[in-house]
């Protein structure tokens, strides 16, 4: 099956500092989501990016399908950014999750 | 629009014994979603209902776990009987016939000791 790796694994950073998140995945892909999981647990969908690029405020995703990569990046990071960053693919089976990269913001 | 709802939030019960997790997904979304997250990974899988039909169990566990989604709305998942490995968070997701989008639920945290 397809095999998703994202780095780094962890990330600690002070507020306003910017950063950039990638996830690599094995084979081509038509479905490609990028998820944030609050320190609660909720799983929060950020974008659906399967090429191109993508914005939405502090927050841009840009994948390169040929590739076989995606970059999540933040700008500005506030305390609130804090939680695990999923990446999540699917080519012609099910949607499968990368290891996610934790995200710890100090104020 | 209401979000996924999932119950109970918390669940403690002992090895062997069974337990059952009930999804209502957001109204009209025609694909509804079970996955396991064990402590410091990824969800995982376990089952994809298209209506109230099984599209992929291929990760389901079924001598232990089954699932079903009648009249193609809500859904449970059981367990039965339970073993220490099953302690993990289980989510329920849905997306429309649309769009590949899954929304999630806040989920239900299983321990079993």
């Amino acid at each position: 099956g397809i095999q998703v790796e994202q780095s780094p694994p962890d990330l600690i950073l002070q507020e306003g500092a910017n950063s950039t998140l990638r996830c690599n995945f094995s084979d081509s892909v038509n479905n490609l989501q990028w998820f944030h999981q609050n320190p609660w647990g909720q799983l929060i969908n950020l974008f659906y990016i399967p090429s191109g690029t993508k914005q939405n405020g502090r927050l841009s995703a840009t994948t390169v399908a040929t590739e076989r990569y995606s970059l999540l990046y933040i700008s500005s990071s506030q305390t609130t950014d804090s939680g695990v960053y999923f990446c999540a693919v699917q080519g012609a089976q099910k949607l499968v999750f990368g290891q996610g990269t934790r995200l710890t913001i100090n104020p | 629009e209401a979000g996924v709802a999932q119950s109970p939030r918390y669940k403690i019960i002992e090895k062997r014994q069974s337990v059952a997790f009930w999804c209502n997904p957001i109204s009209g979304h025609a694909t509804l979603y079970w996955y396991q997250q064990i402590l410091g990974q990824g969800p995982k899988l376990l089952i994809q209902f298209q209506n109230n039909g099984v599209v992929d169990d291929s990760q389901l566990p079924k001598d232990r776990f089954s699932a079903e989604r009648l009249k193609g709305v809500d859904s449970t998942l059981k367990i039965q009987p339970a073993k220490l490995e099953d302690s993990a968070v289980y989510l329920c997701a849905s997306s429309t016939n649309r769009g590949p989008v899954q929304y999630f639920g806040p989920g239900t945290r299983l321990t079993v000791t």
